[in-house]
Protein backbone atom coordinates (compact mmCIF):
# COMPACT_ATOMS: atom_id res chain seq x y z
CA UNK A 1 0.00 0.00 0.00
CA UNK A 2 0.71 3.74 0.05
CA UNK A 3 3.19 5.10 2.26
CA UNK A 4 4.04 8.71 2.96
CA UNK A 5 6.89 10.08 5.12
CA UNK A 6 6.87 13.49 6.32
CA UNK A 7 9.51 16.26 7.20
CA UNK A 8 10.52 17.61 9.43
CA UNK A 9 8.32 16.88 12.45
CA UNK A 10 8.95 19.65 14.52
CA UNK A 11 9.69 23.12 12.76
CA UNK A 12 10.01 26.29 14.53
CA UNK A 13 10.38 29.93 12.66
CA UNK A 14 10.22 33.62 13.55
CA UNK A 15 6.92 35.55 12.59
CA UNK A 16 7.56 36.71 9.44
CA UNK A 17 9.53 33.81 7.89
CA UNK A 18 9.01 31.22 6.04
CA UNK A 19 8.29 27.72 6.78
CA UNK A 20 8.70 24.52 3.93
CA UNK A 21 7.31 20.79 5.22
CA UNK A 22 8.12 18.12 2.82
CA UNK A 23 6.43 14.74 2.04
CA UNK A 24 7.25 11.54 0.18
CA UNK A 25 5.41 9.10 -1.01
CA UNK A 26 5.58 5.41 -2.76
CA UNK A 27 2.84 4.72 -4.63
CA UNK A 28 3.30 6.53 -8.41
CA UNK A 29 -0.18 6.14 -8.93
CA UNK A 30 -0.72 8.45 -6.27
CA UNK A 31 -3.07 11.42 -7.98
CA UNK A 32 -4.60 13.72 -5.02
CA UNK A 33 -2.56 15.35 -2.84
CA UNK A 34 -4.19 17.38 0.28
CA UNK A 35 -2.28 19.23 3.06
CA UNK A 36 -4.66 20.03 6.45
CA UNK A 37 -3.75 22.11 9.28
CA UNK A 38 -5.05 20.75 12.82
CA UNK A 39 -4.60 23.30 15.97
CA UNK A 40 -4.67 22.10 19.40
CA UNK A 41 -8.14 20.00 20.22
CA UNK A 42 -9.35 20.21 16.91
CA UNK A 43 -9.64 18.04 13.70
CA UNK A 44 -7.95 18.85 10.50
CA UNK A 45 -8.93 21.11 8.17
CA UNK A 46 -8.01 21.42 4.67
CA UNK A 47 -5.78 24.23 3.34
CA UNK A 48 -4.72 23.43 -0.05
CA UNK A 49 -4.54 20.14 -2.04
CA UNK A 50 -3.19 19.37 -5.42
CA UNK A 51 -3.62 16.95 -7.85
CA UNK A 52 -1.20 15.03 -10.24
CA UNK A 53 -1.85 16.97 -13.63
CA UNK A 54 -0.83 20.24 -11.59
CA UNK A 55 3.06 21.34 -10.79
CA UNK A 56 2.17 24.11 -8.28
CA UNK A 57 -0.86 25.64 -6.79
CA UNK A 58 -0.83 28.95 -4.72
CA UNK A 59 -3.42 30.05 -2.13
CA UNK A 60 -2.28 33.49 -0.80
CA UNK A 61 0.68 32.48 1.79
CA UNK A 62 0.26 29.13 1.15
CA UNK A 63 1.89 27.18 -2.10
CA UNK A 64 2.38 23.32 -2.73
CA UNK A 65 4.41 21.73 -5.50
CA UNK A 66 4.48 18.72 -6.61
CA UNK A 67 7.64 16.56 -8.40
CA UNK A 68 6.11 12.95 -9.72
CA UNK A 69 8.99 11.91 -11.20
CA UNK A 70 10.93 12.16 -7.48
CA UNK A 71 7.64 11.56 -5.77
CA UNK A 72 7.29 14.18 -3.53
CA UNK A 73 5.26 17.30 -2.74
CA UNK A 74 5.89 20.35 -0.42
CA UNK A 75 3.96 23.04 1.49
CA UNK A 76 5.46 26.49 1.51
CA UNK A 77 3.95 29.06 4.26
CA UNK A 78 5.46 32.74 3.63
CA UNK A 79 5.15 35.80 5.63
CA UNK A 80 4.29 33.34 8.70
CA UNK A 81 1.96 34.61 11.72
CA UNK A 82 1.51 33.32 14.84
CA UNK A 83 -2.04 31.87 13.96
CA UNK A 84 0.21 29.54 11.79
CA UNK A 85 0.90 27.58 14.59
CA UNK A 86 -0.45 23.82 14.39
CA UNK A 87 -0.11 20.59 13.41
CA UNK A 88 0.24 20.25 9.69
CA UNK A 89 0.00 16.94 7.71
CA UNK A 90 0.44 15.83 4.07
CA UNK A 91 -1.72 12.76 2.91
CA UNK A 92 -1.81 11.06 -0.85
CA UNK A 93 -4.46 9.07 -2.26
CA UNK A 94 -4.04 6.33 -4.63
CA UNK A 95 -6.47 5.07 -7.38
CA UNK A 96 -9.12 3.02 -5.69
CA UNK A 97 -11.26 4.54 -4.19
CA UNK A 98 -10.90 8.03 -1.60
CA UNK A 99 -8.98 6.49 0.93
CA UNK A 100 -5.82 9.31 2.09
CA UNK A 101 -2.67 7.72 3.79
CA UNK A 102 -1.79 10.72 6.35
CA UNK A 103 2.53 11.68 7.24
CA UNK A 104 3.11 11.52 10.62
CA UNK A 105 2.63 15.43 10.89
CA UNK A 106 5.15 18.65 11.73
CA UNK A 107 4.58 20.98 14.72
CA UNK A 108 5.04 24.43 13.47
CA UNK A 109 5.95 26.71 15.53
CA UNK A 110 5.80 30.63 15.00
CA UNK A 111 7.72 32.51 17.29
CA UNK A 112 6.62 36.19 17.40
CA UNK B 1 -24.42 23.22 8.90
CA UNK B 2 -23.20 21.49 11.53
CA UNK B 3 -21.03 19.53 9.22
CA UNK B 4 -19.38 16.69 10.94
CA UNK B 5 -20.49 15.83 14.76
CA UNK B 6 -19.17 13.27 17.04
CA UNK B 7 -20.24 12.14 20.32
CA UNK B 8 -18.80 11.93 23.38
CA UNK B 9 -15.66 14.36 23.44
CA UNK B 10 -14.03 12.44 25.85
CA UNK B 11 -14.31 9.01 27.50
CA UNK B 12 -12.55 6.67 29.82
CA UNK B 13 -12.90 3.23 29.51
CA UNK B 14 -11.41 -0.14 31.86
CA UNK B 15 -10.35 -3.03 29.94
CA UNK B 16 -12.82 -5.36 28.50
CA UNK B 17 -15.74 -2.81 28.43
CA UNK B 18 -17.55 -1.53 25.35
CA UNK B 19 -18.25 1.57 23.64
CA UNK B 20 -19.96 3.07 20.62
CA UNK B 21 -18.38 6.28 19.16
CA UNK B 22 -21.40 8.30 17.46
CA UNK B 23 -20.55 9.97 14.11
CA UNK B 24 -23.11 12.34 11.88
CA UNK B 25 -22.79 14.37 9.05
CA UNK B 26 -25.55 16.99 7.61
CA UNK B 27 -23.77 17.72 4.30
CA UNK B 28 -25.73 14.66 2.43
CA UNK B 29 -21.91 13.16 1.75
CA UNK B 30 -21.91 9.22 0.93
CA UNK B 31 -18.23 9.01 1.86
CA UNK B 32 -17.36 8.52 5.55
CA UNK B 33 -14.63 7.16 7.45
CA UNK B 34 -12.92 6.72 10.84
CA UNK B 35 -9.79 7.43 11.38
CA UNK B 36 -7.33 7.03 14.92
CA UNK B 37 -4.56 8.98 15.74
CA UNK B 38 -2.27 8.03 18.14
CA UNK B 39 0.00 11.05 20.45
CA UNK B 40 2.63 12.48 17.90
CA UNK B 41 1.44 10.52 14.99
CA UNK B 42 -0.35 10.48 11.86
CA UNK B 43 -3.95 9.70 10.93
CA UNK B 44 -4.56 5.56 10.20
CA UNK B 45 -7.81 4.95 8.53
CA UNK B 46 -10.19 2.26 10.81
CA UNK B 47 -13.13 1.81 8.64
CA UNK B 48 -14.82 3.39 5.84
CA UNK B 49 -18.17 3.14 3.70
CA UNK B 50 -19.06 4.31 0.48
CA UNK B 51 -22.81 4.77 1.30
CA UNK B 52 -25.68 3.38 2.97
CA UNK B 53 -25.15 -0.40 3.66
CA UNK B 54 -21.66 -0.60 2.20
CA UNK B 55 -18.47 -0.83 4.56
CA UNK B 56 -14.77 -1.85 3.89
CA UNK B 57 -11.84 -2.24 6.25
CA UNK B 58 -9.08 0.48 5.91
CA UNK B 59 -5.52 -0.21 7.11
CA UNK B 60 -5.76 -0.79 11.42
CA UNK B 61 -9.56 -2.56 11.47
CA UNK B 62 -8.42 -4.96 14.44
CA UNK B 63 -11.28 -4.70 17.39
CA UNK B 64 -13.20 -2.10 15.59
CA UNK B 65 -16.68 -2.72 14.07
CA UNK B 66 -18.56 -0.62 12.17
CA UNK B 67 -22.57 -0.31 10.54
CA UNK B 68 -23.79 2.46 8.09
CA UNK B 69 -27.79 2.80 8.00
CA UNK B 70 -28.22 6.11 6.99
CA UNK B 71 -26.91 8.55 5.06
CA UNK B 72 -26.06 10.31 7.76
CA UNK B 73 -24.47 8.10 10.67
CA UNK B 74 -21.55 6.02 10.77
CA UNK B 75 -20.91 4.93 14.36
CA UNK B 76 -17.83 3.00 15.50
CA UNK B 77 -18.14 0.55 18.17
CA UNK B 78 -15.13 -1.19 20.31
CA UNK B 79 -16.07 -4.27 21.85
CA UNK B 80 -13.50 -5.31 24.59
CA UNK B 81 -11.68 -2.48 24.56
CA UNK B 82 -7.78 -2.63 24.87
CA UNK B 83 -5.18 -0.11 26.36
CA UNK B 84 -4.23 -0.27 22.40
CA UNK B 85 -6.91 1.43 21.76
CA UNK B 86 -6.20 4.38 23.62
CA UNK B 87 -6.20 7.29 20.83
CA UNK B 88 -7.93 10.30 19.61
CA UNK B 89 -11.03 9.18 17.17
CA UNK B 90 -11.60 10.95 13.96
CA UNK B 91 -14.58 11.10 11.86
CA UNK B 92 -14.50 12.81 8.11
CA UNK B 93 -17.16 12.63 5.43
CA UNK B 94 -16.88 13.59 1.48
CA UNK B 95 -19.11 13.59 -1.51
CA UNK B 96 -17.22 11.09 -3.25
CA UNK B 97 -14.10 10.88 -4.95
CA UNK B 98 -14.42 12.82 -8.00
CA UNK B 99 -12.31 15.94 -8.32
CA UNK B 100 -14.08 19.01 -6.50
CA UNK B 101 -15.95 17.07 -4.70
CA UNK B 102 -13.37 14.33 -2.71
CA UNK B 103 -12.46 16.87 0.05
CA UNK B 104 -12.61 15.13 3.73
CA UNK B 105 -14.30 17.23 6.24
CA UNK B 106 -13.07 16.17 10.07
CA UNK B 107 -15.12 15.97 13.20
CA UNK B 108 -13.97 17.42 16.29
CA UNK B 109 -12.56 14.43 17.14
CA UNK B 110 -13.41 11.74 20.45
CA UNK B 111 -9.73 11.14 23.12
CA UNK B 112 -10.57 7.58 24.32
CA UNK B 113 -8.06 6.35 26.81
CA UNK B 114 -8.48 2.49 28.19
CA UNK B 115 -7.73 1.57 31.07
Amino acid sequence: GENVEQHPSTLSVQEGDSAVIKCTYSDSASNYFPWYKQELGKGPQLIIDIRSNVGEKKDQRIAVTLNKTAKHFSLHITETQPEDSAVYFCAARGIAGNMLTFGGGTRLMVKP
Amino acid sequence: NAGVTQTPKFRILKIGQSMTLQCAQDMNHNYMYWYRQDPGMGLKLIYYSVGAGITDKGEVPNGYNVSRSTTEDFPLRLELAAPSQTSVYFCASSKDRRTSTDTQYFGPGTRLTVL
